[in-house]
């Protein structure tokens, strides 16, 4: 995990309802990432953060809003949680090495589920 | 979809076999990382290997590039049961965006 906290761990709401996973990070990175993991689909990319305050979409963003005020907390908000969003969502860490990009670090996964 | 597909989708094996997955990518890369994930729990890295890079080793781990298939195996040797866990591959194709593949489930029989 290399200091990757993730919250709650287990949610269960109702379609409609907003929703915020929190990530932390300890380790001082400067990405973060949210994916989701569904059977089948593999980890998908939801959207990512190079810097405070930068942000950018993944390949899955429609319905998903995220925000990095610190260096160490990535939020990832769903503004009106629908059924299909029922997934385990993993935030992941990492820093740029010189070559290219290093490893990713991740949290140990959220499970949410929508009614 | 930018992901990549793991191949075979499943892998039965007896402890003391090797293992060998395969990862099927679409764009250009930079590096190319190999991930393991336990039932329940989050990823962890086991290697990267870069793109001007065609073998790499790490213990009982051996992993190959062809860029110009757009592919890459991973080699687990002399498998244990502990062995037993979901593998990704994760590409990172532009910028800092990672793109992982839909896995292979390893189970290793003691």
């Amino acid at each position: 995990d290399a200091g990757i906290t993730q919250s709650p761990r287990h949610k269960v709401t109702e379609t409609g309802t907003p929703v915020t996973l929190r990530c932390h990070q300890t380790e001082n990175h400067r990405y973060m990432y949210w994916y989701r993991q569904d059977p089948g689909h593999g980890l998908r990319l939801i959207h990512y953060s190079y810097g405070v305050k930068d942000t950018d979409k993944g390949e899955v963003s429609d319905g998903y809003s995220v925000s990095r005020s610190k260096t160490e907390d990535f939020l990832l908000t769903l503004e009106s949680a629908t059924s299909s969003q029922t997934s385990v969502y993993f935030c992941a860490a990492g820093s740029r090495l010189a070559g290219g990009s290093g490893e990713l670090f991740f949290g140990e996964g959220s499970r949410l589920t929508v009614l | 979809s930018q992901q990549g597909e793991e191949d075979p989708q499943a892998l039965s094996i007896q402890e003391g076999e090797n293992a060998t997955m395969n990862c099927s990518y679409k764009t250009s890369i930079n590096n190319l990382q190999w991930y393991r994930q336990n039932s329940g729990r989050g990823l962890v890295h086991l290697i990267l290997i870069r793109s001007n890079e065609r073998e790499k080793h790490s213990g009982r781990l051996r992993v190959t590039l062809d860029t110009s298939k757009k592919s890459s195996s991973l080699l687990i040797t002399a498998s244990r049961a502990a062995d037993t866990a979901s593998y990704f591959c994760a590409t990172d194709a532009s910028g800092n965006q990672f793109y992982f593949g839909t896995g292979t489930s390893l189970t290793v029989i003691p």
